[in-house]
């Protein structure tokens, strides 16, 4: 099984649902994040935790919010998709320290219409 | 906060040596530098990094410029495998702030 799962792996919805991509991990790390994939654009920072009570915005956290419902589990909502916000997004998590490598998920692609 | 550029593709053939270039002209003196490759249809995942000396590991070797300005991710010699987009993206764990640039797709050519 993979140590960081994402779920879903491929959703198309319409412009206005609220989405939830969820993010679950073994790896036993506290920090956590999810980044967006654009062609072209490469991978931007949404959100990132470094634990349940700690929650923090990334590069491009508008339209975007995030729940940390337990040290392994991390949750990116868009309240009212749009369809500027079709694109792939990564859940990742790293360990403690300031070299801490990150360990991505398999991607979840999301598109509006 | 830290700006990260790559070029946007490079080709290479099998069997040579590929240097990969990335500019992080804001980079601060506590941030690291970091490597990620992307293999169609996965995420990415970890090569190599460094903060200030050249790193070498089984998968690839990082110089770092001296002012920290820019570095380069060396494959020794690429084969059809290493064909993938490579990410370089610097900055502190502790922060939170790890910012990557655009990736360079690479094409290996037999």
């Amino acid at each position: 099984d993979a140590d960081v799962t994402q779920t879903p792996r491929n959703r198309i919805t319409k412009t206005g649902k609220r989405i939830m991509l969820e993010c679950s991990q073994t790896k036993g790390h506290d920090r956590m994040y999810w980044y967006r994939q654009d062609p072209g654009l490469g991978l931007r920072l949404i959100y990132y935790s470094f634990d349940v009570k700690d929650i923090n915005k990334g590069e491009i956290s508008d339209g975007y919010s995030v729940s940390r419902q337990a040290q392994a589990k991390f949750s990116l909502s868009l309240e009212s998709a749009i369809p500027n916000q079709t694109a792939l997004y990564f859940c990742a998590t790293s360990g403690q320290g300031n070299t801490g490598e990150l360990f991505f998920g398999e991607g979840s692609r999301l598109t509006v219409l | 906060d830290a700006k990260t550029t790559q070029p946007n593709s490079m080709e290479s053939n099998e069997e040579e040596p590929v240097h990969l270039p990335c500019n992080h002209s804001t980079i601060s003196g506590t941030d690291y530098i970091h490597w990620y490759r992307q293999l169609p249809s996965q995420g990415p995942e970890y090569v190599i990094h460094g903060l200030t000396s050249n790193v070498n590991n089984r998968m690839a070797s990082l110089a770092i410029a001296e002012d920290r300005k820019s570095s380069t991710l060396i494959l020794h010699r690429a084969t059809l495998r290493d064909a993938a987009v490579y990410y370089c993206m610097s900055g502190s764990s502790n922060t939170g702030k790890l910012i990557f640039g655009q990736g360079t797709t690479l094409q290996v050519k037999p």
